[in-house]
């Protein structure tokens, strides 16, 4: 069975950061390229990031309303993949979702508040 | 980027009617469309993959098409279980991006 956990948000204070953790079993993680997804209170879905694996030299990918903030990094030994974000803001504010390059596979989500 | 407009943003319908939620992409996707069904409080469902492969354990009742740079989701005949939010994917090119959603309610 496939089991995907996402970890770590919380309540963060504007320009603080933080760092989610996903982990994963029951499937083949180091064959799987890794998603990032988000969805602010009441709104629609945004891609984050994306990391791929080994084969494409852990190469990842960021949406450009985070990029300079956010990094996404995996350790295959852990079959895990995580999400550092930087400078939070009150617009970040929003469920994480951890999900495979196939989107089949996704997690229950983690929340992140942002506010002082 | 790619913009994917989807249509309607919400819509009613009657149990055993005929749904179709459409995005059009701003550019030429391919096959790389992805249809989503989140239901409140629950991650995202894959419902539809490659545009018109139907994703496992999804009820045949939904399908998906694509003509041009429009790409529909139909459910052929509604069932109660099928209220929820309805979201495209194009993963061709990133950033990847999404359809606003669809909020799809029983009358």
């Amino acid at each position: 069975e496939v089991q995907i956990l996402e970890t770590g948000g919380g309540l963060v204070k504007p320009g603080g950061s933080l760092r989610l953790s996903c982990a994963t079993s029951g499937f083949n993680f180091n064959d799987y390229f890794m998603n990032w997804v988000r969805q602010a209170p009441g709104k629609g879905l945004e891609w984050v990031a994306q990391i791929r694996n080994k084969n494409y030299n852990y190469a990842t990918y960021y949406a450009e309303s985070l990029e300079g903030r956010v990094t996404i990094s995996r350790d295959d030994s852990k079959s895990s993949v995580y999400l550092q974000v930087s400078n939070l803001r009150a617009e970040d504010t929003a469920i994480y979702y951890c999900t495979n390059y196939y989107f089949n596979y996704w997690g229950q989500g983690v929340m992140v508040t942002v506010s002082s | 980027d790619i913009q994917m407009t989807q249509s309607p943003s919400s819509m009613s319908a009657s149990l055993g009617d005929r749904v179709t939620i459409t995005c059009r992409t701003s550019q030429d996707i391919g096959n790389y469309l992805t249809w989503f069904q989140q239901k409140p409080g629950k991650s995202p469902r894959r419902m539809i993959y490659g545009a018109t492969n139907l994703a496992a354990g999804v009820p045949s009742r939904f399908s998906g098409s694509r003509s041009g740079s429009d790409y529909s989701l139909t459910i052929s005949s509604l069932e109660s279980e099928d209220m929820a939010i309805y979201y495209c994917l194009q993963s061709i090119q990133y950033p990847l991006t999404f359809g606003s959603g669809t909020k799809l309610e029983i009358k």
